[in-house]
């Protein structure tokens, strides 16, 4: 069974303070990787995708790689407006159906 | 560009009362999605569709039923409410499937069942 999970469930950090967010998934036939954001009351907005081993991605403060089993979001030198969701799902089909991970809550202190 | 628009964005139901939700999209996209979000469990595929006129079953199907009459538009119908249909419903779609493809999100719909 396919499987995707998010680690830790809550991430508490001071401004400036450096940090990664870890997915770790089981299954089979990836066809690609994404992270998404999620800001209370709205919709989850896309950040990355990655499709294969190797491959990293970098967005201002926030760079995503990927691992054979696992992706991590760093986040770096992060700022009070990085407090949000951080969703992580994957795609195994070729109708683009997402699963997700349950997400890594994110609150930057000043 | 609205993107993609959910209507309403807050309901509240009684037990076996029935209702739909509305998803339109303006940007041409062949697939769209309906997903629900429960605190702890991450957004879970509910019903999806690759064309108009073709619907397919997600994870968590039972309790809904859903519509593509046009490209724009896919509608998700509860014909009788339960509590454990409380949580929150996205939408969304994508182009289909080729590389760098990801999905647009609508902005949710928070449905209380009592």
């Amino acid at each position: 069974e396919d499987q995707v999970t998010q680690s830790p469930e809550a991430l508490r950090l001071q401004e400036g303070e450096s940090s990664s967010l870890n997915c770790s998934y089981t299954v089979s036939g990836l066809r690609g990787l994404f992270w998404y954001r999620q800001d209370p009351g709205k919709g989850p907005e896309f950040l990355f995708t990655l499709y294969s081993a190797g491959e990293e991605k970098e967005k201002e403060r926030l760079k995503a790689t990927l691992t054979k089993k696992e992706s991590f979001l760093h986040i770096t030198a992060p700022k009070p407006e990085d407090s949000a969701t951080y969703l992580c799902a994957v795609v195994t089909d070729s109708w683009g159906k997402l699963q997700f991970g349950a997400g890594t809550q994110v609150v930057v202190t000043p | 560009n609205a993107g993609v628009t959910q209507t309403p964005k807050f309901r509240v139901l009684k037990t076996g009362q029935s209702m739909t939700l509305l998803c339109a999209q303006d940007m041409n996209h062949e697939y769209m999605y309906w997903y629900r979000q429960d605190p702890g469990m991450g957004l879970r595929l509910i019903h999806y569709s690759v064309g108009e006129g073709t619907t397919a079953k997600g994870e968590v199907p039972d309790g809904y039923n859903v519509s593509r009459l046009k490209k724009q538009n896919f509608l998700l119908g509860l014909e009788s409410a339960a509590p454990s249909q409380t949580s929150v419903y996205f939408c969304a779609s994508s182009p289909p499937q080729t590389m760098n493809t990801e999905a647009f999100f609508g902005q949710g719909t928070r449905l209380t069942v009592v």
